[in-house]
């Protein structure tokens, strides 16, 4: 079955602290793999994507992805956290280089910590 | 350049009732896509529209419908509301097989 898990549903972190958010999918075909992240009010925000090429995706707002096919992951990772960090953010996995028809993680909460 | 909004912000219907949501595309975009996203779930994928036409329909049942207009812009229909359809419903346009951009959404409560 094709799925995605974020593990982690809330996570806590210290303002200027690194963040890894996990992201794992199970997938019959060459995946396409997106993270957005949602602040309240707000709608999805595409922070990076994975067709192909380098393993290594980065993204806006100093976000980076690592594309592990071996482990089936696709984790965020961001060096240091700001205050505006706090959200939701989604892994998502779809066969198109377009958006739609994408198969959704059920979301990890990112707490900051003064 | 306008982004992607849509109408209603907050909804309250009764079970059984219908109810219309309506988004508008960005300018250029002609292509959209309505997403269901429960609390505390990830979107999911409704159906597509390009060019006036559905592209593309999610697990969803014919009580769901849409529409897109001339311009581009989009609705969607939901007909004998039930308990399940509470959600944040998401729009999001781009031009086809491009990146998705979303609106804000609107919360639709059934009661």
């Amino acid at each position: 079955a094709q799925s995605v898990t974020q593990p982690d549903i809330h996570i806590t972190v210290s303002e200027g602290a690194s963040l890894e958010l996990r992201c794992n999918y199970s997938y019959g075909a060459t995946p396409y793999l997106f993270w957005y992240v949602q602040s309240p009010g707000q709608g999805l925000q595409l922070l990076l994507k994975y067709f192909s090429g380098d393993t290594l995706v980065q993204g806006i707002k100093g976000f980076e992805a690592e594309f592990k096919r071996s482990q089936s992951s696709f984790n965020l990772r961001k060096p240091s956290v700001h205050w505006s960090d706090a959200a939701e953010y989604f892994c998502a996995v779809g066969a198109r280089r377009s958006n739609y028809q994408l198969i959704w993680g059920a979301g990890t909460k990112l707490i900051i910590k003064p | 350049e306008t982004g992607v909004t849509q109408s209603p912000t907050h909804l309250i219907k009764t079970r059984g009732q219908q109810v219309t949501l309506r988004c508008s595309s960005q300018s250029g975009h002609n292509t959209v896509s309505w997403y269901q996203q429960a609390l505390g779930q990830g979107p999911q994928f409704i159906f597509q529209y390009y060019r006036e036409e559905e592209n593309g329909r999610g697990n969803f049942p014919p009580r769901f419908s849409g529409l897109q207009f001339p311009n581009y812009s989009s609705e969607l229909n939901v007909n004998a509301l039930e308990l399940d359809d509470s959600a944040l419903y998401l729009c999001a346009s781009s031009a086809q097989d491009d990146e998705q951009y979303f609106g804000p959404g609107t919360r639709l409560t059934v009661t």
